[in-house]
């Protein structure tokens, strides 16, 4: 069975400030990884995905993933965050052997911007 | 990406009663729906797999017979949840499948509250 760890529930960071989103996962076989967002009062977004290829994917808005088999993670980067990023961010997997798109969703990390 | 609407996006009603929740896909035919529900705090859990024209999926520990999912068009999924309990509160989120790139379109959720 498929599971998703997001460690951190709640992450605060200044505005222009670094971030680092962590996801681990763990699985038996081969995944497909995804992030998405979820701003305050909307549905879910998919920011970004790896599904095969180069192991750095990135998103429009400067977010970036990387996901490392040896440590089973694929955590989500932003070199300079803005208020507009205040949301719940939430990683997920799906394991495409099952011919099916089920997704598994870790407990998400809600980042708060401060100005 | 494809839009998904949801309705209603509240709804009270009282312990015993059924209420039905639409998912509509506005931009998109979709043969397959997933119906979530999510816990304050807590990651979104799948309940089950809505296919048009065949009956749904459900995860294990889900109650079929409470938890009625109609998948009847292309673009419309209802679930129903019958003889509504105060333990059935929580924000319940569909989303459609994009097919071919292993991405799912949420919708904005309804936050169901049984008194």
């Amino acid at each position: 069975a498929q599971s998703v760890t997001q460690l951190d529930s709640q992450v605060p960071v200044f505005e222009e400030a670094p971030v680092e989103l962590r996801c681990n996962y763990s699985s038996s076989v081969s995944v497909y990884l995804f992030w998405y967002v979820q701003y305050p009062n909307q549905g879910l977004q998919l920011l970004l995905k790896y599904l095969s290829g180069s192991t750095l994917v990135e998103s429009i808005n400067g977010f970036e993933a990387e996901f490392n088999k040896s440590q089973t993670s694929f955590h989500l980067r932003k070199p300079s965050v803005h208020i507009s990023d205040t949301a719940e961010y939430f990683c997920a997997v799906s394991d495409p052997a099952f011919g099916n798109e089920k997704l598994t969703f870790g407990t998400g990390t809600r980042l708060t911007i401060i100005p | 990406g494809a839009v998904v609407s949801q309705h209603p996006s509240r709804v009270i009603c009282k312990s015993g009663t059924s209420v039905k929740i639409e998912c509509r896909s506005l931009d998109f035919q979709a043969t397959t729906m997933f119906w979530y529900r999510q816990f304050p705090k807590q990651s979104l859990m799948l309940m089950a797999t809505s296919n048009e024209g065949s009956k749904a999926t459900y995860e294990q520990g889900v109650e079929k017979d409470k938890f009625l999912i109609n998948h009847a068009s292309l673009t419309l999924s209802t679930l129903t949840v019958t003889s509504a309990h105060p333990e059935d509160s929580s924000f319940y989120i569909c989303s459609q499948t994009s097919g071919s790139t292993y991405e799912q379109y949420f919708g904005p959720g309804t936050r169901l509250t049984v008194t």
